[in-house]
């Protein structure tokens, strides 16, 4: 199994620009989320999809819009980027339905976006 | 919302001693509380977590110990060696919906010195 796939890894933007950071996991999870990693503030959740269907803001979501196109895809797209949303985006994915007792994250490999 | 804050910021040992990772929480629903380790250039990999309904869980050389009342939880690390070096992040989950979206503590740098 792949777990979960991000790509592109590497991506430079010129401020405006537009793009989409594709996620997908294999593991048949209900649960994904967007987060990006600024140095000296960890991860910082950006949306999340709590099920297929659903998406919801988390704390940074200015900027940025998100799709759950199916159970196993989750994108995240920057419709006019600007050099604060340089940062390493994550995705991660969980298990979580409700009632469920097995609540940990796989996160992908990561997308290192630079804005200039 | 959930604020969780981590202490230090980075942290230097010597080999073969115990480091200890620090985080509060401002939400009193929270009831997960998972250890995340990344090493440079990876990903966060989950190396343990515990339970609201749990004081103390261990796990070989890494234990963390969970403080209600404070709302305060703790990372031990015993015995560390060159490979523990890392940056170490604590998170929470505020049980707000049915997703598990995990809140993050800013991250500890941890350096074993050989």
């Amino acid at each position: 199994n792949a777990g979960v796939t991000q790509t592109p890894k590497f991506q430079v933007l010129k401020t405006g620009q537009s793009m989409t950071l594709q996620c997908a996991q294999d593991m048949n999870h209900n649960s994904m989320y967007w987060y990006r990693q600024d140095p000296g503030m960890g991860l910082r959740l950006i949306y999340y999809s709590a099920s297929e269907g659903t998406t919801d803001k988390g704390e940074v979501p200015n900027g940025y819009n998100v799709s759950r196109l199916n159970k196993r895809e989750f994108s995240l797209r920057l419709e006019s980027a600007a050099p604060s949303q340089t940062s390493v985006y994550f995705c991660a994915s969980s298990p979580r339905t409700g009632g469920g007792t097995n609540y940990g994250y796989t996160f992908g490999s990561g997308t290192r976006l630079t804005v200039v | 919302g959930e604020n969780v804050e981590q202490h230090p910021s980075t942290l230097s040992v010597q080999e073969g001693d115990s480091a200890v990772i620090k985080c509060t929480y401002s939400d009193s629903a929270s009831n997960y509380f998972p250890w995340y380790k990344q090493e440079l250039g990876k990903r966060p990999q989950l190396i343990i977590d515990i339970r609201s309904n749990v004081g103390e869980k261990k796990d070989q050389r890494i234990a963390v110990t969970l403080n209600k009342t404070a709302k305060h939880f703790s990372l031990h690390i015993t015995e560390t060696q060159p490979e523990d070096s890392a940056v170490y992040f604590c998170a929470a989950n505020p049980p707000m919906d049915s997703s598990y979206k995990l809140i993050f503590g800013s991250g500890t740098r941890l350096l074993v010195r050989p």
